[in-house]
């Protein structure tokens, strides 16, 4: 079955430091790559995807690249803010007609000193 | 506009009791979703409402966990006999149309088992 495994956090790091959470995962067919990221005391929402391999998806400064040769989909922030502080999670979607599915991995906790 | 709500924020019960969570999804969204986040945890995918109709009920881990959607707007999940390995974060989302639509989550309701 599909899988995603992502950086053990937490994570620590001062206001204006580059941010880099790796992600892998493991599918069948052509899935499609997502980060969430949920701020304290709110829900999960969608910071970026990416639907097919070698595109980049991006958002409020973060980036991750589809890369299908490594089956990875890192996020990187050049400067980090105090108010990146959040948990973010590595997701992906089935291909065909289960894309509706998403599989998460277990969250990263990203915590930014000012 | 207003986001996909969940009611309550928090449920305490004891063991072998019966709840009921509510979800409020985005006025004109199609699809409904329900995923389980335990502690420590991604969510994990339980169900996918298209319309009225459990379109995939593939990830409720017995049939003691049940729900539904009989307007086709507001979802109500249903886990009997509760045991404290049900204790999680139940999160709900919904989307435009079928998969592939982004999904927007609401903020849980933290079920906590005694």
């Amino acid at each position: 079955g599909n899988s995603v495994t992502q950086m053990e956090g937490p994570v620590t790091l001062s206001e204006e430091a580059f941010l880099t959470i790796n992600c892998t995962y493991t599918a069948t067919g052509y899935p499609s790559l997502f980060w969430y990221v949920q701020y304290p005391g709110e829900g999960l929402q969608l910071l970026l995807k990416a639907t097919k391999a070698d595109d980049k998806g991006s958002n409020k400064g973060f980036e991750a690249t589809y890369r299908k040769e490594t089956t990875s989909f890192h996020l990187e922030k050049g400067s980090v803010q105090v108010s990146d502080s959040a948990v973010y999670f590595c997701a992906l979607s089935d291909s065909g007609g289960s894309n509706y599915k998403l599989t998460f991995g277990k969250g990263t906790l990203l915590t930014v000193n000012p | 506009g207003a986001g996909v709500s969940q009611t309550p924020s928090n449920k305490v019960t004891e063991k072998g009791k019966y709840v009921e969570l509510r979800c409020d999804p985005i006025s004109g969204h199609t699809a409904l979703y329900w995923y389980r986040q335990s502690l420590g945890q991604g969510p994990e995918f339980l169900i996918y409402f298209q319309g009225t109709g459990a379109a995939d009920d593939s990830g409720l881990p017995n049939d003691r966990f049940f729900a539904v959607r009989p307007e086709g707007s507001v979802s109500t999940l249903k886990i009997q006999r509760t045991e404290r390995g049900d204790s999680a974060v139940y999160l709900c989302a919904s989307s435009l149309g079928d998969g592939g639509h982004e999904q927007y989550f609401g903020p849980g309701t933290r079920l906590t088992v005694t």
